[in-house]
């Protein structure tokens, strides 16, 4: 069974451009979650999707949204880059029922210049 | 202070050596209880999960819980040069439906050969 992929796996942006990045989940995987990893701040939640509804968020401004679609796949997007978005963005899917358990994509390297 | 505290190392052992990695937590909602392997520009890997207190052994592998405590701990056994990674814990409040995992720092580990 294919893993979690996430595209674009490299990305350099400037300040003030907006990103959207994408994921699709391992199938059969209803909940998708979005993570920000960074060297100081570690691995922090963004949000989590189920059948096409957020159902949980994480700290951070509504620059960062994101949505789900029908078949599952996810896309976060980004608006008015800032520097301190540099960062890996992982992607998580996990089965009905035992949403603990999740499964990471590689990430998507956002580079903003 | 942070929900998870994680010692981020760097952690550096001969090879053949037991590694012991721990984590402390505040939020004595914590039930669920992992660790994840993530290897250079890779996504995080689940490793061990374990359920309330005790213990949990998979091969090398083995994760310790102490609720009263607070405390968590992964230990390898004979740690070989391919454990070299970094370890992140991850704790849950619930194991269905939505969800936030909370991360620790991440623990660098190097076995040198």
């Amino acid at each position: 069974k294919a893993g979690v992929t996430q595209t674009p796996r490299y990305l350099i942006k400037t300040r003030g451009q907006q990103v959207t990045l994408s994921c699709s989940p391992i199938s059969g995987h209803r909940s998708v979650s979005w993570y920000q990893q960074t060297p100081g701040q570690g691995l922090q939640f963004l949000f989590e999707y189920f059948s096409e509804t957020q159902r949980n968020k994480g700290n951070f401004p509504g620059r960062f949204s994101g949505r789900q679609f029908s078949n599952s796949r996810s896309e976060m997007n980004v608006s008015t880059l800032e520097l301190g978005d540099s960062a890996l963005y992982l992607c998580a899917s996990s089965l009905p029922g035992i949403e603990d358990t999740q499964y990471f994509g590689p990430g998507t390297r956002l580079t903003v210049l | 202070q942070k929900e998870v505290e994680q010692d981020p190392g760097p952690l550096s052992v001969p090879e053949g050596a037991i590694v012991s990695l721990n984590c402390t937590y505040s939020n004595s909602a914590f039930q669920y209880f992992m660790w994840y392997r993530q290897y250079s520009r890779k996504g995080p890997e689940l490793l061990m999960y374990t359920y309330s207190s005790g213990n949990k052994e998979d091969g090398r592998f083995t994760a310790q819980v102490d609720k009263s405590s607070k405390y968590i701990s992964l230990f390898i056994r004979d740690s070989q040069p391919s454990d070299s990674a970094t370890y992140l814990c991850a704790m849950s409040a619930v194991r269905r439906g939505a969800q936030k995992l909370v991360f620790g720092q991440g623990t660098r580990l190097t076995i040198n050969p």
